[in-house]
């Protein structure tokens, strides 16, 4: 079965630290993975999008990486602001050619105090 | 910057009663998708349309459901009998292509609630 488990549930750090977000998936066939930011009540952003051969993809602050041996995928975000607490959804794309689907992580809530 | 607008931003109607939300996708984007989110829970597929027709539906798009793009900007979700369990946030979507990375960019979604 096609699923995305997302790690912690929920986090709460300080303005200015460094934080790191996980994601491990069970998706056959894999295309691609994708890492959204969601603010509540909004429609989700788009950060990356990282193909099989990618092992890391920069946005600004936020860096993602993924081990397609081990399905897994993590976000860092450093230096955080307050600006980025939100919900952070992994999704990864499976299917091949336009017979493709998305498949939904239940997302990272993330809180950024001052 | 080019985006995905959604109206209203929030409905409120009675079981039993239709509800049309209404789209509008990026102009020279060519896919378009419907999503939904229960309050807590996964964004969820409810289906996908290309060239005026749907290219894909998921389990929860039943009969109750139906999409059009009555002319060249539009593209609407139709609930016919609204549920209690239809709350939900409902995000449209679109994209450039279907093939490749296939970015899709959603809406800002429109909150229903059905009482």
């Amino acid at each position: 079965k096609n699923q995305v488990e997302q790690s912690p549930q929920s986090l709460i750090i300080l303005e200015g630290k460094n934080c790191t977000l996980q994601c491990n998936y069970t998706v056959s066939p894999f295309s691609n993975l994708r890492w959204y930011k969601q603010d509540t009540g909004r429609g989700p952003v788009s950060l990356t999008i990282m193909t099989f051969s990618e092992n890391t993809k920069s946005n600004g602050r936020y860096t993602a990486t993924l081990d397609a041996d081990t399905k897994q995928s993590s976000l860092h975000i450093t230096a955080s602001q307050l600006s980025d607490s939100a919900s952070y959804i992994c999704v990864v794309s499976a299917g091949a050619g336009n017979n493709r689907k998305l498949i939904w992580g239940l997302g990272t809530s993330l809180a950024v105090n001052p | 910057e080019p985006e995905v607008t959604q109206t209203p931003s929030h409905q409120v109607t009675q079981m039993g009663q239709e509800v049309i939300l209404r789209c509008v996708p990026i102009s020279n984007h060519l896919y378009f998708y419907w999503y939904r989110q229960i309050l807590g829970q996964k964004v969820e597929f409810l289906v996908s349309f290309y060239n005026n027709e749907i290219s894909e539906k998921s389990e929860i798009f039943d009969d109750q459901f139906s999409v059009e793009r009555p002319d060249g900007s539009n593209f609407t979700l139709k609930i016919r009998s609204t549920k209690l369990e239809d709350s939900a946030m409902y995000f449209c979507a679109s994209s450039g292509t279907s093939g490749g990375q296939n970015e899709q960019f959603f809406g800002p979604g429109t909150r229903l609630t059905v009482l």
